[in-house]
């Protein structure tokens, strides 16, 4: 069964702090390693990664994904209170139609 | 503003009602689904429709209907809901049943069912 597990499930920190969340993934046929923001309701999209070893950036996010250990980090540096949000993981799977398996996420709150 | 539009954005309906939710997409994406996200629970795919037709149906209850009459809009009509059905439910659009590109989500509709 395919399953994307994402670590930690929340991360409470200070205004300033540097954040790395984790994700892991069992996945067949694997297209994609996506990052979406979810702070109300839309998910916002952050990153899609396909290649291993190549980082991408914005701003203060940057994400890189390792298809050999099957997982990816999202980092965040010098954090802000407009960070807080949940931030989402998935895995796009090959298929007839494509799928997005999604994990949990992981709820990030910045303090002033 | 993602490109996305869902309505309502907040429906509370009795277990014996009828009731629809709309999405609309102004990307010219050709590929549609519909998700639920219930508390500490990843999204749920539940349908996908690419060009009109509906490619996916992950083992969603008769209760929930879809509709897609065209590319740009997608329906999904509720009736004999129970209260384990409440939850937010989240459109998205993407270019095509490929996905070489992201998903844009739409605000969600947040149902309770009571």
């Amino acid at each position: 069964e395919d399953k994307v597990v994402q670590s930690p499930l929340s991360l409470v920190v200070h205004e300033g702090d540097t954040v790395t969340l984790n994700c892991s993934y069992e996945v067949t046929n694997f297209r994609s390693l996506l990052w979406y923001k979810q702070e109300k309701k839309a998910p916002t999209f952050l990153f899609m990664l396909t290649s291993s070893g190549i980082e991408k950036k914005s701003g203060r996010l940057s994400s890189i994904l390792d298809k050999k250990e099957l997982f990816s980090i999202l980092n965040i540096t010098a954090t802000q209170t407009g960070d807080s949000a949940v931030y989402l993981c998935a895995v796009g799977i090959r298929g007839n139609t494509d799928k997005l398996i999604f994990g949990t996420g992981t709820r990030l709150q910045v303090f002033p | 503003e993602t490109g996305v539009t869902q309505t309502p954005r907040h429906l509370v309906m009795g277990m014996t009602n009828k009731k629809s939710l709309k999405c609309e997409q102004h990307l010219g994406h050709n590929a549609m689904y519909w998700y639920k996200q219930s508390a500490k629970k990843p999204l749920e795919l539940m349908f996908v429709y690419s060009l009109e037709e509906r490619v996916e149906n992950n083992s969603v209850p008769s209760r929930f209907s879809p509709e897609c009459p065209n590319s740009s809009h997608l329906f999904l009509h509720l009736h004999t809901l129970q209260p384990e059905d409440s939850a937010l439910y989240l459109c998205a659009s993407s270019q095509d049943r490929v996905l070489s590109t992201e998903a844009f989500f739409g605000q969600g509709t947040r149902l309770t069912v009571v």
